[in-house]
């Protein structure tokens, strides 16, 4: 079955940039699925970062566009996240996530049906 | 952005009663709505998509209703390993956006 697992820093200081991989096992990286990240601040809702596809194709939230860069690594069969110019606020767990479509009487839905366990990212110096 | 607001912040309820959660978002997002459930320390797991669709392996007691702005997750017949908080999340437009969350506590 298909594992994605983040991996990166735990501690990054401030105007520095977090970088993450996001590895994906027992399946490949295919035109088939968004691949996105999101993030979770200590005691917070989830805010989603970025997705980016097979070809390398991106959407970023716009609250973070100007910081956010993804991109794919197809040999490696995974996919990465860097934010620049961090903050405190910036301090998260942060998860990678799939994509996918699933198509009911009611038309077609995307949704997150996989998740990384999450990697804990602390921006302080 | 759309924001998607969540009610209540916190329920408790007993087992084997009935949980009502609510989630409304500022604009339409038609049934591209998801909700997810997320234990201490995990990642979310999907629970419904599509407004009221099940995804695989989700007990019946979860079930999903709503569209446009105005959306409800039943978990009928609490089960204490129902302890959770759960997300409303819109799929329809860029940004996804996710409700801040309501915190299910099992009596």
């Amino acid at each position: 079955q298909v594992q994605l697992q983040e991996s990166g820093p735990g501690l990054v200081k401030p105007s520095g940039t977090l970088s993450l991989t996001c590895a994906v096992s027992g399946g490949s990286i295919n035109y088939e699925n968004w691949w996105s990240w999101v993030r979770q601040p200590p005691g917070e809702g989830l805010e989603w970062i970025g997705e980016i596809f097979d070809g390398g194709s991106t959407n970023y939230n716009p609250s973070l566009k100007s910081r956010v860069t993804m991109s794919v690594d197809k040999s490696k069969n995974q996919f990465s996240l860097k934010l620049t110019s961090v903050t405190a606020a910036d301090t998260a767990v942060y998860y990678c996530a799939r994509e996918t479509v699933g198509k009911t009487s009611g038309g077609e839905y995307w949704y997150f049906d996989l998740w990384g366990r999450g990697t804990p990212v602390t921006v302080s110096s | 952005e759309i924001v998607m607001t969540q009610s209540p912040a916190t329920l408790s309820v007993s087992p084997g009663e009935r949980a009502t959660l609510s989630c409304r978002a500022s604009q339409s997002v038609s049934s591209n709505l998801a909700w997810y459930q997320q234990k201490p320390g995990q990642a979310p797991r999907l629970l419904i998509y599509g407004a009221s669709t099940r995804a695989t392996g989700i007990p019946a007691r979860f079930s999903g209703s709503g569209s446009g702005t105005e959306f409800t997750l039943t978990i009928s017949s609490l089960q204490s390993e129902d302890s959770a908080v759960y997300h409303c999340q819109q799929y329809n437009n860029l940004p996804y956006t996710f409700g801040q969350g309501t915190k299910l506590e099992i009596k």
